[in-house]
C-alpha cells in the first residue's frame, strides 16, 4: 500500500492479557516511530527506530512494552500484563529522513481497550 | 526537562477570519519545526515544515513563523474555512538521531 499500515485497527483485551500491534511503514522509509495518544491528549512518544542504529526506547512507560523492528521494515509493539491504564490509540509513524524529508506519515493508529 | 506547549484552550473563529496558533518550547534546540494537522479518528498530517534559519514559510492559506530567540512558532491559517476545523500539532526535530517531539495540540473551530 501507499502509506502506513496499522492493525488491528481496534483490540479489545482482559487486563492481564499480552497484545500486539502491527505496524506496516512505508516502503523505503528507515525511520519508525510508536506513539501513544489518550483521550484529548498530545501525542507520547514511545519508541524510535531509524536505520541499524539502536533504538531509542526512552519513551517506553514500562518493562510492560517492547518493540522491535525486523528486516528494518514491519514493527511490533508488545504491551505485556495490560493494565486500564495501557488504554489509549497508539499510532505508528514512518519517514525517510533522506534530506529535506523528515515529515512523519502516519497510520490511522489501533484503538486499545483494556477491560 | 524539553517542554513543546500549545494552547491548551480551543480556538473559535468566524470563517473569512485569520486563525493564528502558537508553538513554545523551553530547553530545547530544534532543528527544524513542524506542524500538522489532526482530525477526530485520524492520525497526525504533514502541512509544514520551517528550520532553524528560516523566518517564515508559506503555503497557500498557511504561514508559519519560526522565531530561536523567543523559542516561538506562529501557525496562521488565512481565510479561515469550517473545513479547517481540526487540531494542530507542532512538533520539533533535531537530526535524524532523534525522535519528532510533538506538543499536545490545539483544537481550532471555525464557524460560518
Amino acid at each position: 500500500g501507499a502509506g502506513v499500515s496499522q492493525s488491528p485497527s481496534n483490540k479489545v483485551t482482559e487486563k492481564g492479557k499480552d497484545v500486539e500491534l502491527r505496524c506496516d511503514p512505508i516502503s523505503g522509509h528507515t525511520a519508525l516511530y510508536w506513539y501513544r495518544q489518550s483521550l484529548g491528549q498530545g501525542l507520547e512518544f514511545l519508541i524510535y527506530f531509524q536505520g541499524n542504529s539502536a533504538p531509542d526506547k526512552s519513551g517506553l512507560p514500562s518493562d510492560r512494552f517492547s518493540a522491535e523492528r525486523t528486516g528494518g521494515s514491519v514493527s511490533t509493539l508488545t504491551i505485556q500484563r495490560t493494565q486500564q491504564e495501557d488504554s489509549a490509540v497508539y499510532l505508528c509513524a514512518s519517514s525517510s529522513l533522506r534530506g529535506v524529508n523528515t515529515e512523519a506519515f502516519f497510520g490511522q493508529g489501533t484503538r486499545l481497550t483494556v477491560v | 526537562s524539553q517542554k513543546i506547549e500549545q494552547n491548551s484552550e480551543a480556538l473559535n473563529i468566524q470563517e473569512g477570519k485569520t486563525a493564528t496558533l502558537t508553538c513554545n518550547y523551553t530547553n530545547y534546540s530544534p532543528a527544524y519545526l513542524q506542524w500538522y494537522r489532526q482530525d477526530p479518528g485520524r492520525g497526525p498530517v504533514f502541512l509544514l515544515l520551517i528550520r532553524e534559519n528560516e523566518k517564515e514559510k508559506r503555503k497557500e492559506r498557511l504561514k508559519v513563523t519560526f522565531d530561536t530567540t523567543l523559542k516561538q512558532s506562529l501557525f496562521h491559517i488565512t481565510a479561515s474555512q469550517p473545513a479547517d476545523s481540526a487540531t494542530y500539532l507542532c512538533a520539533l526535530g533535531q537530526n535524524s538521531g532523534y525522535a519528532l517531539n510533538f506538543g499536545k495540540g490545539t483544537s481550532l473551530l471555525v464557524t460560518p
